[in-house]
């Protein structure tokens, strides 16, 4: 079944780890994205990419990395974690469109940085 | 630049009730607004999406509208069940890449 897993589910970490989290989607979408989300706020756009080896920031600013080597992978990577990147990260995908373009989310990764 | 409001904020009913959720949106100029579904501590599940050209989608209990002139969008969930209790999402697509996303309605449904 097309689909787009995220791993960890949760994650808690030290400070200054080096963590990737994982986003694959099955769906031969071109459009990826990662959002931030804290609790009771909208999500906030820090990465997306059109397709292979093209990605962008979003509006948020962010110290994460992000590679797109394939286009069903693309990583999301902290080389040194801290607490106050403590937050939900959502990875989400889309067909080229426009208007009738539809964002699928995975299930999203917890992380709490001590 | 774009703002989208959603009110309101949490909303408790009795089950079986019809319920309205409102979204608003400041710039007109949007190719489409999707309908989200999002439980605690998880990721958004796509409930509905209206084209720029549509006025309205169904799907069963659930029926989004779209005045894009007056910048608003309503969620309406007919007969509610406690199984419709989640954070409900608006978002709105004004370019390539660009979804600004509602902060949610939060909704409890008693039995």
């Amino acid at each position: 079944e097309a689909d787009i897993y995220q791993t960890p589910r949760y994650l808690v970490i030290g400070t200054g780890k080096k963590i990737t989290l994982e986003c694959s989607q099955t769906m031969g979408h071109d459009k990826m994205y990662w959002y931030q989300q804290d609790p009771g706020m909208e999500l906030h756009l820090i990465h997306y990419s059109y397709g292979v080896n093209s990605t962008e920031k979003g509006d948020l600013s962010s110290e994460s990395t992000v590679s797109r080597i394939r286009t069903e992978h693309f990583p999301l990577t902290l080389e040194s974690a801290r607490p106050s990147h403590t937050s939900q990260y959502l990875c989400a995908s889309s067909e080229d469109g426009k208007n009738n373009e539809k964002l699928f989310f995975g299930s999203g990764t917890q992380l709490s940085v001590l | 630049k774009q703002e989208v409001t959603q009110i309101p904020a949490a909303l408790s009913v009795p089950e079986g009730e019809n319920l309205v959720l409102n979204c608003s949106f400041t710039d007109s100029a949007i190719y489409n607004l999707q309908w989200f579904r999002q439980d605690p501590g998880k990721g958004l599940t796509s409930l509905l999406l209206i084209q720029s050209s549509q006025r309205e989608q169904t799907s069963g209990r659930l029926n989004a509208s779209l005045d894009k002139s007056s910048g608003r969008s309503t969620l309406y969930i007919a007969a509610s069940q406690p199984g419709d209790s989640a954070t409900y999402l608006c978002a709105v697509k004004g370019g390539t890449y660009k979804y600004i996303f509602g902060t949610g309605t939060r909704l409890k449904v008693l039995a």
